[in-house]
């Protein structure tokens, strides 16, 4: 079945400052790629995805990148603010759309 | 309309004994889903409803697991016999036409 690796598992960046966080999957059949932020006690929220006919996604500060040949793919975050602070998951989709197999997270801390 | 609803918030239960947890879904969504997400990790996936059947079930860990949706919207978790390893916060989400899956606030299962 689908295994997601996510790297690195807490990321600290100066405010203002570009974040990069990477996963990788297994299963060269999905092909759907959503990213979530999870604030603390709270429950996660989908802020950007991708499917796998593209190869590059942007919204304002927010893109994400997706390589279908080494499989693997990355949340770019620019312009950082206090507000990006969260642990941010990837996920692929499993044997169908519907399931989707999470990463471990990275808890994203921003430096003022 | 309300987002996705769960009840109880917080669940403290003895080894042992049954628990019920509820999922209220956004109204016309007929896709529900069921995670477990236990600390300093991502949701782990469990079940998917759409409609009211169980269309994939891989994710339950064991038969104390167990999920109904009878009338294809609100659903029900019961973990029989519950365990300490039980312990998690229960995610419930929902998606409608598009794949993006909204989550619930979640349910804090505490088993002593």
């Amino acid at each position: 079945g689908e295994n997601v690796e996510q790297h690195p598992s807490t990321l600290s960046v100066q405010e203002g400052d570009s974040a990069v966080i990477k996963c990788t999957y297994s299963d060269s059949a999905s092909n759907y790629f959503p990213w979530y932020k999870q604030e603390l006690g709270k429950r996660p929220q989908l802020i950007i995805d991708i499917r796998s006919n593209v190869g590059e996604k942007k919204d304002q500060r927010i893109a994400v990148t997706l390589n279908k040949t080494a499989k693997h793919f990355s949340l770019h975050i620019t312009e950082t603010q206090p507000e990006d602070s969260a642990v941010y998951f990837c996920a692929a989709s499993g044997h169908s759309n519907y399931q989707l197999i999470w990463g471990a997270g990275t808890k994203l801390i921003i430096k003022p | 309309g309300a987002g996705v609803s769960q009840t109880p918030s917080n669940k403290v239960t003895e080894k042992g004994k049954y628990v019920e947890l509820r999922c209220d879904p956004i109204s016309g969504h007929t896709a529900l889903y069921w995670y477990r997400q236990s600390l300093g990790q991502g949701p782990e996936f469990l079940i998917y409803f759409q409609g009211t059947g169980a269309a994939d079930d891989s994710g339950l860990p064991n038969d104390r697991f167990f999920a109904v949706r009878p009338e294809g919207s609100v659903s029900t978790l019961k973990i029989q016999r519950t365990e300490r390893g039980d312990s998690a916060v229960y995610l419930c989400a929902s998606a409608g036409a598009g794949d993006e899956q909204f989550f619930g606030p979640g349910t804090r299962l505490t088993v002593l």
